[in-house]
Protein backbone atom coordinates (compact mmCIF):
# COMPACT_ATOMS: atom_id res chain seq x y z
CA UNK A 1 0.00 0.00 0.00
CA UNK A 2 0.92 3.77 0.41
CA UNK A 3 0.91 5.85 3.17
CA UNK A 4 1.69 9.98 2.50
CA UNK A 5 2.24 12.79 5.25
CA UNK A 6 3.56 16.22 5.35
CA UNK A 7 6.48 17.26 7.32
CA UNK A 8 4.47 20.44 8.81
CA UNK A 9 0.86 21.01 9.70
CA UNK A 10 0.92 24.82 9.60
CA UNK A 11 3.74 27.23 8.12
CA UNK A 12 3.60 30.75 7.86
CA UNK A 13 5.15 33.02 5.15
CA UNK A 14 6.08 36.70 5.04
CA UNK A 15 3.68 38.37 2.09
CA UNK A 16 5.71 38.13 -1.07
CA UNK A 17 8.03 35.53 0.04
CA UNK A 18 8.56 31.95 -1.59
CA UNK A 19 6.77 29.14 0.23
CA UNK A 20 7.71 25.31 0.09
CA UNK A 21 5.44 22.75 1.59
CA UNK A 22 6.55 18.90 1.87
CA UNK A 23 5.34 15.46 1.69
CA UNK A 24 6.86 12.70 2.39
CA UNK A 25 5.15 9.24 0.62
CA UNK A 26 6.58 5.41 1.73
CA UNK A 27 5.74 3.31 -1.60
CA UNK A 28 8.81 3.74 -3.77
CA UNK A 29 6.73 2.21 -6.56
CA UNK A 30 4.15 4.97 -6.36
CA UNK A 31 4.27 7.27 -9.91
CA UNK A 32 1.82 9.83 -9.90
CA UNK A 33 2.03 12.48 -7.51
CA UNK A 34 -1.27 15.73 -6.99
CA UNK A 35 -0.72 18.86 -5.05
CA UNK A 36 -4.34 20.30 -4.05
CA UNK A 37 -5.18 23.93 -2.49
CA UNK A 38 -8.36 23.79 -0.10
CA UNK A 39 -9.53 26.61 0.94
CA UNK A 40 -12.22 27.51 3.84
CA UNK A 41 -15.66 25.94 3.04
CA UNK A 42 -14.35 24.78 -0.41
CA UNK A 43 -13.46 21.42 -2.43
CA UNK A 44 -9.72 20.48 -3.13
CA UNK A 45 -9.17 22.57 -6.16
CA UNK A 46 -6.09 20.92 -8.41
CA UNK A 47 -2.44 22.93 -8.44
CA UNK A 48 -0.41 20.46 -10.61
CA UNK A 49 0.70 17.24 -11.26
CA UNK A 50 3.87 14.99 -11.72
CA UNK A 51 4.39 11.70 -13.23
CA UNK A 52 7.41 9.77 -11.75
CA UNK A 53 9.29 9.79 -15.09
CA UNK A 54 10.12 13.36 -14.13
CA UNK A 55 11.79 15.24 -11.22
CA UNK A 56 10.28 18.85 -11.65
CA UNK A 57 7.69 20.35 -13.27
CA UNK A 58 6.45 23.83 -13.23
CA UNK A 59 2.83 25.90 -13.50
CA UNK A 60 2.27 29.19 -13.25
CA UNK A 61 4.19 30.63 -9.74
CA UNK A 62 4.26 27.08 -8.61
CA UNK A 63 7.03 24.25 -9.33
CA UNK A 64 6.38 20.83 -8.23
CA UNK A 65 9.42 18.84 -7.06
CA UNK A 66 9.68 15.04 -6.97
CA UNK A 67 12.94 12.87 -5.32
CA UNK A 68 12.44 9.60 -5.44
CA UNK A 69 15.43 8.65 -4.11
CA UNK A 70 13.94 9.76 -0.58
CA UNK A 71 10.50 9.65 -1.45
CA UNK A 72 10.05 13.15 -1.46
CA UNK A 73 7.73 15.53 -3.15
CA UNK A 74 7.19 19.44 -2.76
CA UNK A 75 5.16 22.42 -3.95
CA UNK A 76 7.09 25.42 -3.66
CA UNK A 77 5.02 29.10 -4.29
CA UNK A 78 7.01 31.98 -5.89
CA UNK A 79 5.97 35.26 -4.63
CA UNK A 80 3.23 34.65 -2.09
CA UNK A 81 0.28 36.74 -2.33
CA UNK A 82 -3.05 36.52 0.39
CA UNK A 83 -5.17 34.24 -2.38
CA UNK A 84 -2.38 31.30 -1.55
CA UNK A 85 -3.86 31.05 2.41
CA UNK A 86 -4.95 28.19 2.26
CA UNK A 87 -4.55 24.25 2.76
CA UNK A 88 -2.57 22.57 0.79
CA UNK A 89 -2.09 18.46 0.45
CA UNK A 90 -0.62 16.08 -1.75
CA UNK A 91 -1.80 12.97 -3.17
CA UNK A 92 -0.09 9.96 -4.15
CA UNK A 93 -0.97 6.77 -6.87
CA UNK A 94 0.17 3.49 -6.56
CA UNK A 95 -0.60 0.51 -8.72
CA UNK A 96 -3.99 -0.01 -9.26
CA UNK A 97 -4.98 1.39 -5.90
CA UNK A 98 -6.70 4.38 -5.11
CA UNK A 99 -5.01 7.94 -4.35
CA UNK A 100 -3.67 8.25 -1.22
CA UNK A 101 -3.97 12.02 -0.07
CA UNK A 102 -1.73 13.48 2.56
CA UNK A 103 -3.65 15.22 5.70
CA UNK A 104 -2.50 18.90 4.32
CA UNK A 105 0.09 21.67 5.96
CA UNK A 106 -1.97 24.82 6.01
CA UNK A 107 -0.50 27.81 4.82
CA UNK A 108 -1.16 31.10 6.00
CA UNK A 109 0.29 34.81 4.56
CA UNK A 110 1.48 37.84 7.34
CA UNK A 111 1.25 40.33 5.60
CA UNK B 1 -13.27 25.03 -12.91
CA UNK B 2 -14.95 21.14 -13.42
CA UNK B 3 -18.33 21.07 -13.50
CA UNK B 4 -19.43 19.25 -10.21
CA UNK B 5 -21.90 20.05 -7.99
CA UNK B 6 -22.95 18.97 -4.81
CA UNK B 7 -26.18 18.67 -2.71
CA UNK B 8 -27.11 19.55 -0.54
CA UNK B 9 -24.30 21.70 0.64
CA UNK B 10 -25.51 21.62 4.02
CA UNK B 11 -27.90 18.64 6.25
CA UNK B 12 -28.52 18.45 9.68
CA UNK B 13 -30.54 14.86 10.71
CA UNK B 14 -30.76 12.73 12.93
CA UNK B 15 -29.24 9.13 13.96
CA UNK B 16 -31.11 6.44 12.28
CA UNK B 17 -32.11 8.24 9.64
CA UNK B 18 -31.51 7.76 6.01
CA UNK B 19 -29.64 9.93 3.53
CA UNK B 20 -29.09 10.26 0.19
CA UNK B 21 -26.49 12.58 -1.10
CA UNK B 22 -25.73 13.74 -4.47
CA UNK B 23 -23.27 14.38 -7.03
CA UNK B 24 -24.01 15.50 -10.56
CA UNK B 25 -21.78 16.45 -13.23
CA UNK B 26 -21.41 17.75 -16.61
CA UNK B 27 -17.68 16.59 -17.78
CA UNK B 28 -19.01 13.12 -19.07
CA UNK B 29 -15.79 11.95 -16.67
CA UNK B 30 -16.27 8.13 -16.62
CA UNK B 31 -14.81 8.18 -12.57
CA UNK B 32 -16.68 9.54 -9.96
CA UNK B 33 -15.68 8.99 -6.49
CA UNK B 34 -16.93 9.70 -2.79
CA UNK B 35 -14.65 10.55 0.06
CA UNK B 36 -15.24 11.70 3.48
CA UNK B 37 -12.87 14.54 5.08
CA UNK B 38 -12.43 14.80 8.69
CA UNK B 39 -9.81 16.43 11.14
CA UNK B 40 -6.36 14.54 11.95
CA UNK B 41 -7.01 12.35 8.04
CA UNK B 42 -6.46 12.95 5.16
CA UNK B 43 -9.25 12.01 2.47
CA UNK B 44 -10.69 8.63 2.74
CA UNK B 45 -12.90 7.34 -0.40
CA UNK B 46 -15.80 5.58 0.44
CA UNK B 47 -17.01 3.80 -3.23
CA UNK B 48 -16.15 4.86 -6.43
CA UNK B 49 -17.65 4.23 -9.71
CA UNK B 50 -15.88 3.45 -13.25
CA UNK B 51 -19.68 3.48 -15.36
CA UNK B 52 -23.11 3.10 -15.25
CA UNK B 53 -24.14 1.10 -12.79
CA UNK B 54 -20.48 -0.04 -12.13
CA UNK B 55 -19.44 0.47 -8.40
CA UNK B 56 -16.40 -0.68 -5.94
CA UNK B 57 -15.77 -0.35 -2.66
CA UNK B 58 -13.62 1.79 -1.32
CA UNK B 59 -11.45 1.96 2.06
CA UNK B 60 -14.13 3.20 4.63
CA UNK B 61 -17.51 1.97 2.47
CA UNK B 62 -19.50 0.26 5.80
CA UNK B 63 -22.83 2.13 6.61
CA UNK B 64 -22.58 3.67 2.91
CA UNK B 65 -24.13 2.81 -0.26
CA UNK B 66 -23.86 3.99 -4.05
CA UNK B 67 -25.62 4.03 -6.91
CA UNK B 68 -25.01 5.07 -10.20
CA UNK B 69 -28.03 5.21 -13.22
CA UNK B 70 -26.56 7.53 -15.28
CA UNK B 71 -23.01 9.12 -16.05
CA UNK B 72 -23.21 12.30 -14.36
CA UNK B 73 -25.59 11.75 -11.71
CA UNK B 74 -23.65 9.31 -8.72
CA UNK B 75 -25.55 9.26 -5.22
CA UNK B 76 -24.24 8.10 -1.67
CA UNK B 77 -27.02 6.69 0.41
CA UNK B 78 -26.51 6.73 4.55
CA UNK B 79 -29.24 3.91 5.29
CA UNK B 80 -29.32 4.65 8.87
CA UNK B 81 -27.40 7.62 9.70
CA UNK B 82 -24.78 7.26 12.87
CA UNK B 83 -22.96 9.93 14.71
CA UNK B 84 -19.70 8.92 13.39
CA UNK B 85 -20.50 9.24 9.78
CA UNK B 86 -20.95 13.13 10.54
CA UNK B 87 -18.19 14.26 8.20
CA UNK B 88 -17.73 16.47 5.43
CA UNK B 89 -18.48 14.71 1.55
CA UNK B 90 -16.79 15.64 -1.40
CA UNK B 91 -17.35 14.30 -4.70
CA UNK B 92 -14.94 13.68 -7.51
CA UNK B 93 -14.75 12.90 -10.73
CA UNK B 94 -11.82 11.73 -13.20
CA UNK B 95 -11.03 10.84 -16.78
CA UNK B 96 -8.70 8.17 -16.65
CA UNK B 97 -7.28 5.94 -14.00
CA UNK B 98 -4.62 4.17 -15.79
CA UNK B 99 -3.90 7.38 -17.36
CA UNK B 100 -3.07 8.90 -14.03
CA UNK B 101 -5.44 11.97 -14.55
CA UNK B 102 -6.09 14.31 -11.76
CA UNK B 103 -9.39 13.75 -9.45
CA UNK B 104 -11.57 17.19 -9.81
CA UNK B 105 -13.80 17.79 -6.62
CA UNK B 106 -17.16 19.39 -6.03
CA UNK B 107 -17.37 21.67 -2.71
CA UNK B 108 -18.69 19.33 -0.48
CA UNK B 109 -21.54 19.23 1.52
CA UNK B 110 -21.45 19.37 5.06
CA UNK B 111 -23.57 16.48 6.97
CA UNK B 112 -24.57 16.67 10.56
CA UNK B 113 -25.95 13.32 12.66
CA UNK B 114 -27.78 14.45 15.51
Amino acid sequence: GESVGLHLPTLSVQEGDNSIINCAYSNSASDYFIWYKQESGKGPQFIIDIRSNMDKRQGQRVTVLLNKTVKHLSLQIAATQPGDSAVYFCAVHFGNEKLTFGTGTRLTIIP
Amino acid sequence: DAGITQSPRHKVTETGTPVTLRCHQTENHRYMYWYRQDPGHGLRLIHYSYGVKDTDKGEVSDGYSVSRSKTEDFLLTLESATSSQTSVYFCAISESQQGRQPQHFGDGTRLSIL
